[in-house]
């Protein structure tokens, strides 16, 4: 299973709501990363999570709150965001945060519209 | 922090013509890679190339890493709709910030049939 999957694939919430997005992979990769991506441009590291602690933060605003439960599984729990956070959210894995190459795998992505 | 330039930004062309994107540093690259992102889909690694003089093929796509490893391109022969979309090149930050991937601002690429 060389996968990464994300889900919901679409979401829509308010300013006041919570959601959370989830992400998946069984490739035995011990590095899992969000980043946000706004149209046409490149993808903007948000978190870093090695061998499931945290291992960087990107000085991302607290209303974004990332949980990684086991080696497989990485959330990222929404609350109070604001319309500019409206973006796609990428996830993405690689076997370990300490290697020359660093080879990602992402996911496809959850569109998030902010109203 | 290693900073990449990839040009062109925009390149609109029919299907059958070929095209060359670049990705220059002022920094040596450990490693580069190139991604491929569909419209609505996450980026997709195409390839890693690692040694400076390296080229390598993936099917109509060549991809060179310069002698020097400050630059690397990109070449698509006879193009086709398939390939549009956005190019990326990515780098391992490395040092402290080891595990980050520097990004090239992209090359969007249309087809046209």
């Amino acid at each position: 299973d060389t996968e990464v999957t994300q889900t919901p694939k679409h979401l829509v919430m308010g300013m006041t709501n919570k959601k959370s997005l989830k992400c998946e992979q069984h490739m035995g990769h011990r590095a899992m990363y969000w980043y946000k991506q706004k149209a046409k441009k490149p993808p903007e590291l948000m978190f870093v999570y090695s061998y499931e602690k945290l291992s960087i933060n990107e000085s991302v605003p607290s209303r974004f709150s990332p949980e990684c439960p086991n080696s497989s599984l990485l959330n990222l729990h929404l609350h109070a965001l604001q319309p500019e956070d409206s973006a796609l959210y990428l996830c993405a894995s690689s076997q370990v945060l300490w290697t020359g190459y660093n080879e990602q795998f992402f996911g496809p992505g959850t569109r998030l519209t902010v109203l | 922090t290693q900073l990449l330039e990839q040009s062109p930004q925009f390149l609109s062309i029919q299907e059958g013509e070929n095209l060359t994107v670049y990705c220059n540093s002022s920094s040596v690259f450990s490693s580069l890679q190139w991604y491929r992102q569909e419209p609505g889909e996450g980026p997709v690694l195409l390839v890693t190339v690692v040694t400076g003089g390296e080229v390598k093929k993936l099917k109509r796509l060549t991809f060179q890493f310069g002698d020097a490893r400050k630059d690397s391109s990109l070449h698509i022969t006879a193009a086709q709709p398939g390939d549009t979309g956005l190019y990326l090149c990515a780098s391992n930050a490395g040092g402290t910030s080891y595990g980050k991937l520097t990004f090239g601002q992209g090359t969007i690429l249309t087809v046209h049939p």
